[in-house]
């Protein structure tokens, strides 16, 4: 079976520019995360998908990033505008259960660069 | 809020040897605590799932504790290899459920 999939695997774009991000979870997995990680840190939450309904997305910089998860299966995240501190990368993760009760699966990244 | 430290500096050892890498926590006792296993390009891979109420796990040649009085788990792999080279992050939630991530602790095994 198929982990879970992310495209782009790596996107460079200019400041001020938009991109989105795609991810396609394990099958039934309900709960269904992005995460930014900055290198030499560990991932940071930025939303939380609990089947359609986004919850925990207190740290989402709402004036410029968006998400959303059709029909509860796969998601995308976008940014527009991108800024230079937007260069990340961006983590997709899914689980059966409740964050951290049971194992979350990651997919490889998308490595975000704006120049 | 909750804050999750690990060790930034590398854990260099020899082949063989036990590693032991820490994970201490600041205030509230994570009901959950974690342990994955990231190498460079990849996504984090789960390893270990531990309870507040549980002391100890083991899988085969890695062991987790928790201990609830220090605030600190500790992540042993025996019989290190080189292969075990990586980087090694923690992650806990709470009451909450908001997962929190160390910033993790690169492992080098030498032969």
């Amino acid at each position: 079976e198929a982990g879970v999939v992310q495209s782009p695997r790596y996107k460079i774009i200019e400041k001020k520019q938009p991109v989105a991000f795609w991810c396609n979870p394990i099958s039934g997995h309900n709960t269904l995360y992005w995460y930014r990680q900055n290198l030499g840190q560990g991932p940071e939450l930025l939303i939380r998908y609990e089947n359609e309904e986004a919850v925990d997305d207190s740290q989402l910089p709402k004036d410029r990033f968006s998400a959303e998860r059709l029909k509860g299966v796969d998601s995308t995240l976008k940014i527009q505008p991108a800024e230079l501190g937007d260069s990340a990368v961006y983590l997709c993760a899914s689980s059966l259960g409740p964050p951290l009760s049971t194992e979350a699966f990651f997919g490889q990244g998308t490595r975000l660069t704006v120049v | 809020s909750q804050k999750i430290e690990q060790n930034s500096e590398a854990l260099n050892i020899q082949e063989g040897k036990t590693a032991t890498l820490t994970c201490n926590y600041t205030n509230y006792s994570p009901a959950y605590l974690q342990w994955y296993r990231q190498d460079p390009g990849r996504g984090p891979v789960f390893l270990l799932l531990i309870r507040e109420n549980e002391k100890e796990k083991r899988k085969e040649r890695l062991k987790v504790t928790f201990d609830t009085t220090l605030k600190q788990s500790l992540f042993h792999i025996t019989a290190s290899q080189p292969a075990d080279s990586a980087t090694y992050l923690c992650a806990q939630a709470g009451g909450s459920y908001i997962p929190t991530f160390g910033r993790g602790t690169s492992l080098i095994v030498h032969p």
